[in-house]
């Protein structure tokens, strides 16, 4: 059972750039969440979804763009990347609002 | 806007110690409160969640309890292990509007042995 799945792990882009990171759960979840990690700050949420075809925003969602067009994959996109999106990426997926959440193992990204 | 404090933001302790571990938010009117743990170079692991109508909940060696009114949670931990090393962070889910998560800086929880 491999719970939730980030790719890529590591990444780095040249300012301008753009990429998707792709985020894969099998536990059959509604739910899913797009966070960013950076020292100091503690997780912050960018964007989110509650089901196939839905998105919304989160705290910090300007500069990224969702999708979620399979119940089981959840998109996140750059599509000019800059310094201040240097960070680490976290996916999770839960049942429900009120059902515990369970995260990938990140995906590290630095843009130079 | 929600804020979500733990403290301490470090701890060192000798192996079979009982831990408190604090995390205080400003906005009571909460959906649920979650406590995770992070290992170096990990994604986070949901310990425990309690909703809002509910006072504590117990895995293990984990018990966690909700005080609304003071806005506080505590995460107690029983006889320490050095497997419990890790970071502890709980997050808030506001009740109401889009039930956004807050997530508190965490706790660097060292157990040696």
């Amino acid at each position: 059972n491999a719970g939730v799945t980030q790719t890529p792990k590591f990444r780095v882009l040249k300012t301008g750039q753009s990429m998707t990171l792709l985020c894969a759960q099998d536990m059959n979840h509604e739910y899913m969440y797009w966070y960013r990690q950076d020292p100091g700050m503690g997780l912050r949420l960018i964007h989110y979804s509650v089901g196939e075809g839905t998105t919304a925003k989160g705290e910090v969602p300007d500069g990224y763009n969702v999708s979620r067009l399979k119940k089981q994959n959840f998109l996140l996109g750059l599509e000019s990347a800059a310094p201040s999106q240097t960070s680490v990426y976290f996916c999770a997926s839960s049942q429900g609002r009120n059902q515990p959440q369970h995260f990938g193992d990140g995906t590290r990204l630095s843009i130079l | 806007k929600q804020e979500v404090t733990q403290i301490p933001a470090a701890l060192s302790v000798p192996e079979g110690e009982n831990l408190v571990l604090n995390c205080s938010f400003t906005d009571s009117a909460i959906y649920n409160l979650q406590w995770f743990r992070q290992d170096p170079g990990k994604g986070l692991t949901s310990l425990l969640l309690i909703q809002s109508s509910q006072r504590e909940q117990t895995s293990g060696r984990l018990n966690a309890s909700l005080d609304k009114s003071s806005g506080r949670s505590t995460l107690y931990i029983a006889a320490s292990q050095p497997g419990d090393s890790a970071t502890y962070l709980c997050a808030v889910t506001r009740a109401g509007g889009s039930y956004i998560p807050t997530f508190g800086r965490g706790t660097s929880l060292i157990v040696h042995p």
